[in-house]
């Protein structure tokens, strides 16, 4: 039973640059949420996609956007990169239903130059 | 708004000894608790969770928490440390009514041989 996974692993842009980060649930998981994790810090929610439309949506300004496909995969864009964007950005996903935990992925490190 | 308090940035503890890992919550209602653990370079693991019933919740690798409703706290524990535990340790919540984590800012576990 494959879990969460991210792609790609790391990545490096330059301000002002444009990303597309991916994540595949966990089988049979319905929902996706995308955290941001800053260096020495705990995750920040940015936003929770469930049946293909944003959920729930954190503290984060319109350049995070994201999108939901119907085998429920997801993708994480940001626009206009800022130095300040560098950290690790994690997926999580669960099954809505029973409200169930969240299973992260191995995260996806951006560094921004 | 909810919100989660890990007191210390560090804890050091010999192998063989019993650990605690701190956690305080803030949240309207009664509470969903988690605790992830974290490697270096990778995502975040599930260890546990509080859902409702015993206050005393089991999970993996021999860890478990203690749920206490008065204190507001959900601190992690093990009975005989190992140095492979060494590691990062989140404790977050989710209110009953919403879908999103949100996490302390994390306390790093040194276990010593």
């Amino acid at each position: 039973d494959a879990g969460v996974t991210q792609s790609p692993t790391h990545l490096i842009k330059t301000r002002g640059q444009q990303v597309t980060l991916r994540c595949s649930p966990k089988s049979g998981h319905d929902t996706v949420s995308w955290y941001q994790q800053a260096l020495g810090q705990g995750p920040q929610f940015i936003f929770q996609y469930y049946e293909e439309e944003e959920r729930q949506r954190g503290n984060f300004p319109d350049r995070f956007s994201g999108h939901q496909f119907p085998n429920y995969s997801s993708e994480l864009n940001v626009n206009a990169l800022l130095l300040g964007d560098s950290a690790l950005y994690l997926c999580a996903s669960s099954f809505e239903q029973y409200q169930e935990t969240q299973y992260f992925g191995p995260g996806t490190r951006l560094l921004v130059l | 708004a909810q919100s989660v308090a890990q007191p210390e940035d560090q804890v050091n503890v010999a192998e063989g000894n019993p650990l605690t890992v701190k956690c305080t919550y803030s949240v309207s209602g009664n509470p969903y608790l988690f605790w992830y653990v974290q490697y270096p370079n990778r995502g975040l693991q599930f260890l546990l969770k509080y859902i409702t019933g015993d206050n005393l919740v089991k999970g993996s690798y021999g860890f478990e928490a203690e749920f206490n409703k008065s204190q507001t706290s959900f601190h992690l524990k093990k009975p005989s440390a190992l140095v492979s535990d060494s590691a990062l340790y989140f404790c977050a919540v989710r209110d009953r009514g919403g879908s999103t984590l949100t996490f302390g800012k994390g306390t790093m576990l040194l276990v010593s041989p």
